[in-house]
């Protein structure tokens, strides 16, 4: 059993650059969640989505957008990045309120 | 909305001496809370939660934390630590009904032989 997966593991790019960041889940879960992880600040929530169409803002949006075409998978797109976005980045999924599972997190960094 | 306040970002502690992680939050209604650990370079592990039911919830490592309601309290605790428990800890949380988990700062735990 894979549950959360998340590729690349390490990249990085250059400022004005867009990517998307993969995450793909196996446990039927309907919610996903993507985080950022900075030094000393935990997590802040991004996005996340309830289900295959529907997605809401987390509390820092600006400049990421998503998409939940099906179940499994909820991509997270960087466009036109910026060094404010290097940083680590979860994903997870879950059927709440049981807890949620991680991905092992992209390390992006921007220059 | 839930917040969640871990008052120590770092905590050293002796192999085999006890630890308390603290971790408390802001709401009155119900809610739900979990610890997870993170080894260095990978996500964060689910440690243990709590829903409902009894305030006392243990890990399989020896990690236990108590829900407590009139401190608003979380606190993560072990009575002998060991190297492997280095790590960081991040205490989290939601009111029920609420799908967005509230996480802590974090505590790095660093065991010293």
């Amino acid at each position: 059993n894979a549950g959360v997966t998340q590729t690349p593991k390490f990249r990085i790019l250059k400022i004005g650059q867009s990517m998307t960041l993969q995450c793909t889940q196996d446990m039927n879960h309907n919610y996903m969640y993507w985080y950022r992880q900075d030094p000393g600040m935990g997590l802040k929530l991004i996005y996340y989505s309830v289900g295959a169409g529907i997605t809401d803002k987390g509390e820092v949006p600006n400049g990421y957008n998503v998409s939940r075409s099906t179940t499994e998978d909820f991509p997270l797109r960087l466009e036109l990045a910026a060094p404010s976005q290097t940083s680590v980045y979860f994903c997870a999924s879950s059927t709440p309120p049981q807890p949620q599972h991680f991905g092992d997190g992209t390390r992006l960094s921007i220059l | 909305a839930q917040s969640v306040t871990q008052l120590d970002s770092q905590v050293p502690v002796f192999e085999e001496a006890p630890v308390e992680l603290r971790c408390n939050y802001s709401s009155s209604v119900s809610v739900y809370l979990f610890w997870y650990v993170q080894y260095p370079n990978q996500g964060l592990q689910l440690l243990l939660k709590y829903l409902s039911g009894s305030t006392l919830v243990e890990s399989i490592n020896g990690f236990e934390a108590e829900f407590n309601k009139s401190q608003t309290s979380f606190h993560l605790r072990k009575p002998s630590v060991h190297i492997s428990d280095t790590a960081e800890y991040f205490c989290a949380g939601a009111n029920f009904g609420n799908e967005k988990l509230t996480f802590g700062t974090g505590t790095r735990l660093t065991i010293i032989p």
